[in-house]
């Protein structure tokens, strides 16, 4: 089993819905992320929370909206999905108590706004 | 402000071995990573550096030096598999928030 899971691994939507992306993780860490990546950009910071409702945003949250409400999730929101949101969006966890407060990826979610 | 620059693409020979450099300028420096990230699927950790030095992890070693703002990942015996993307990234602070350089893409060819 996956130790960070996302869902869903793929999606399809229309300019103008709400979606949600969520994550899930078995590893007990504090901290987590949400990425997205785009070609020729590399990932981006959309939002981040070092702990159960601390939420802090990241380079490019215009657009996006996040929740933790156990320390195991973290979900992520499109209030209304436009074209340009189009991307592979990835979360990510670390501990700060270990050594390097590594960060392990999940497998991404490809989302795709028509 | 923040940036961090490293090659878009490299080729290399299987059997052989490849440096990836990575510089960067940011505010604030808590430690140095690089992931590996195969086409569509999720990066990986490869290494961590926060001290100047040479970290070696079997066929992977990376190298920093903080005042100049430089990193290398040095690959020996490359193998087809290693065909990858190859991300640096900073953290600034020990707040534990990731910047990361564009990747470079590592084709291995026979």
């Amino acid at each position: 089993d996956a130790d960070v899971t996302q869902t869903p691994r793929n999606r399809i939507t229309k300019t103008g819905k709400r979606i949600m992306l969520e994550c899930s993780q078995t590893k007990g860490h504090d901290r987590m992320y949400w990425y997205r990546q785009d070609p020729g950009l590399g990932l981006r910071l959309i939002y981040y929370s070092f702990d159960v409702k601390d939420i802090n945003k990241g380079e490019i949250s215009d657009g996006y909206s996040v929740s933790r409400q156990a320390q195991a999730k973290f979900s992520l929101s499109l209030e209304s999905a436009i074209p340009n949101q189009t991307a592979l969006y990835f979360c990510a966890t670390s501990d700060h108590r270990t050594g390097g407060n590594i960060q392990y990826f999940g497998a991404g979610t490809r989302l795709s706004v028509l | 402000g923040q940036n961090i620059d490293q090659p878009t693409e490299m080729t290399a020979t299987e059997g052989a071995i490849v440096q990836i450099n990575c510089t960067y300028q940011t505010s604030g420096f808590n430690g140095l990573f690089w992931y590996q990230q195969h086409a569509g699927e999720a990066p990986t950790f490869l290494s961590y550096n926060v001290l100047d030095g040479l970290e070696e992890k079997g066929r992977f070693s990376s190298f920093l030096s903080r005042s100049k703002g430089y990193s290398y990942l040095l690959l020996k015996e490359l193998q087809m598999k290693d065909s990858a993307s190859y991300l640096c990234a900073v953290r600034g602070s020990n707040t534990g928030k990731l910047i990361f350089g564009q990747g470079t893409t590592l084709q291995v060819k026979p």
